[in-house]
């Protein structure tokens, strides 16, 4: 079975300073990674997704992941917080190998304060 | 621009009412999924379709079913509504292919059982 954990909650940071935000995996074999965000009232967005190549993956809105595989992580980061960033993040996870459906964590919660 | 829609934003429905929630996408995708949303529990798949008038169900399917009579609609179907069932219900679509798809969400439908 495949799993992601983010293990936050909730993370506070202020505008104009680096965050992250934190998502680990399990599946039997290769991962395929996602990230997700959602703003109030609304349908989750595509930010990014790692499939395979460079552990460093660049999405939108300046935010960008980076997979380890050894730790089973994929953090989300961006240099500099907006305020407008503020919103529900969901790390997903599905196996690579065959068809299987995207398995979503229980999401985390970004704050950022002026 | 593609879009996922669904068909009510908030509904209330009454204790074992027969309720219907309706998603089109316009994308030609051949998947569609339903996730239910809760505070804390992340996203849950229901069921999932991966093709006309096939079916396959999710992690909590009980009370719930599914139709898929055309390829753009997917319809989740609560037999009989009980009070544990107020969520917010979102519908996904994907592509199947070659290249890894990430999935496009409809804005979700916020339902209450009274």
């Amino acid at each position: 079975a495949q799993s992601v954990a983010q293990p936050e909650d909730q993370v506070n940071v202020a505008e104009g300073n680096p965050l992250t935000v934190k998502c680990t995996y399990s599946v039997s074999g290769n991962p395929y990674l996602f990230w997700y965000v959602q703003y109030p009232n609304r349908g989750l967005q595509f930010l990014l997704k790692y499939i395979t190549g460079d552990n460093l993956v660049k999405g939108s809105y300046g935010f960008e992941a980076e997979f380890n595989k050894s730790q089973t992580s994929f953090h989300l980061k961006k240099p500099s917080a907006l305020v407008s960033d503020s919103a529900l993040y969901f790390c997903a996870v599905r196996d690579a190998a065959g068809y299987s459906t995207l398995t979503f964590g229980k999401g985390t919660m970004l704050l950022v304060s002026p | 621009d593609v879009k996922v829609t669904q068909s009510s934003r908030y509904l209330v429905k009454r204790t074992g009412e027969k309720v219907f929630l309706e998603c089109v996408q316009d994308m030609d995708h051949e998947n569609m999924f339903w996730y239910r949303q809760d505070p804390g529990l992340g996203l849950r798949l229901i069921y999932f379709s991966y093709d006309v008038k096939m079916k396959e169900k999710g992690d909590i399917p009980e009370g719930y079913s599914v139709s898929r009579e055309k390829k753009e609609r997917f319809s989740l179907i609560l037999e009989s509504a009980s009070t544990n069932q107020t969520s917010m219900y979102l519908c996904a679509s994907s592509r199947t292919g070659k290249e890894v798809y990430g999935y496009t969400f409809g804005s979700g439908t916020r339902l209450t059982v009274v």
